[in-house]
Parts: C-alpha cells; structure tokens; sequence
C-alpha cells in the first residue's frame, strides 16, 4: 500500500517570503500522479499543482513549484511571494494508475505572517 | 459551469441511525470519489464510483456503502451510525480516470455529528 508523509505539521512564513512544505511517498508502481492541494478554513480542497511521475521536469504554476525526485520518492512544494491568502491547510496527495483514488499525507498547516 | 455540490452541508444524528450524503459531480464528470476527513486519522478514501460502477473501495466497515446513478450523482450510505462517524465527508469529481492526469474538483463538503 501507498504511503504518504508530511513531516511538517505547522509552518510558517512571512508575507513576501518563500517556503517549502516537505511530502515524501512510498509506493512500488513506477506510473503515478502527485499533487498538492491546499483546504482555506473555508473547507473546499483545490488542487494547486500536480506532476506526473513520468515527467522529469518540474511542474509549476504561477507562484507555487515543486522539487520531485523520483529516486527519494520525494515531492516538495515552494510557494513564492507568499500571500495572506495562502494560509491554509497543505495536502500532499498520490494517486496509482488504478482509478482516482487519492492517499492524502497528514497536512501541513501553513500560516502567513504580515 | 457549476462546481462539485453536496448535500446537506451540514448534519447532526444519533447513534444507530443511517444517514445518506448527496453529491452532484461536475456537468459531464463520470468519477466520483468519496472522503472521510476527520482530525485523528485525516484523510481517508471511502469509495470511488465510475459509470455506476465502484471501481475502487477504502478500508472502511460495511456499513458504508454508495452508488452511483445514471446521471453520475452519488450517494453515500452509512448505517448504524457510530460516534466515531462523525466527520467532515467530501465528495470528488472527476472527468474520467485511470491512466490519466485527469485532475479531481472537490465539494463543500457535508459535516456530520454524531451524539
């Protein structure tokens, strides 16, 4: 079975900074999908950035990248300029090729300071 | 387009009651996934439906179970509900599935207390 861990329950960074939140998976398969997903206090989970396991290159989005490497079975996620907005709830997430079933880390709450 | 809805928001049983959870996936999403988030044990997938079809089941008791209907709205059962029970439920969509990238647009979710 797929395991996921976030050895990070609490960050936090200043408003302009960066930070990274650590995710680290285990698994056999070698196709897979990774993703972050941030939960606000609002409770509505959305999807911040994925990668797929196939692809070397880094995946980014705006102000949010990841550092995947396949061989250590790590996905780590850098937001830039960080944002009061960004204060949430982190999950980290992996998905096998057999259906769309998630396997969440513990989350990594992040707080954004002014 | 209108985005993943549950229903209701929000709900209060007792022990040894059943309750039913409602979610409408995403117009012309045929995945829909269902969570468990709770504080002690986070995350935790329940069941996954495909053209009616559970194509993926969690570690979970009998006494949850879903379907799917014809027109890829889903509903999740729990019988005999536990205190344990209680827990914020989210419902997924998803355009398709398996060996895709296909990304998964998450509901409000439905939060249930049981006393």
């Amino acid at each position: 079975a797929q395991t996921v861990t976030q050895s990070q329950p609490e960050m936090s960074v200043q408003e302009a900074e960066t930070v990274t939140l650590s995710c680290t998976y285990d698994t056999s398969e070698s196709d897979y999908y990774l993703f972050w997903y941030k939960q606000p206090p609002s409770r509505q989970m959305i999807l911040v950035i994925r990668q797929e396991a196939y692809k070397q290159q880094n995946a980014t989005e705006n102000r949010f990248s990841v550092n995947f490497q396949k061989a250590a079975k790590s996905f780590s996620l850098k937001i830039s300029d960080s944002q009061l907005g960004d204060a949430a709830m982190y999950f980290c997430a992996y998905r096998g090729n057999a259906g769309n079933m998630l396997t969440f880390g513990g989350g990594t709450r992040l707080m954004v300071k002014p | 387009k209108a985005g993943v809805t549950q229903t209701p928001r929000y709900l209060i049983k007792t022990r040894g009651q059943q309750v039913t959870l409602s979610c409408s996936p995403i117009s012309g999403h045929r995945s829909v996934s269902w969570y468990q988030q709770t504080p002690g044990q986070g995350l935790q997938f329940l069941f996954e439906y495909f053209s009616e079809t559970q194509r993926n089941k969690g570690n979970f008791p009998g006494r949850f179970s879903g379907r799917q209907f014809s027109n890829s709205r889903s509903e999740m059962n729990v019988s005999t509900l536990e205190l344990g029970d209680s827990a914020l439920y989210l419902c997924a969509s998803s355009l398709a599935g398996s060996a895709t990238s296909y990304e998964q647009y998450f509901g409000p979710g439905t939060r249930l207390t049981v006393t």
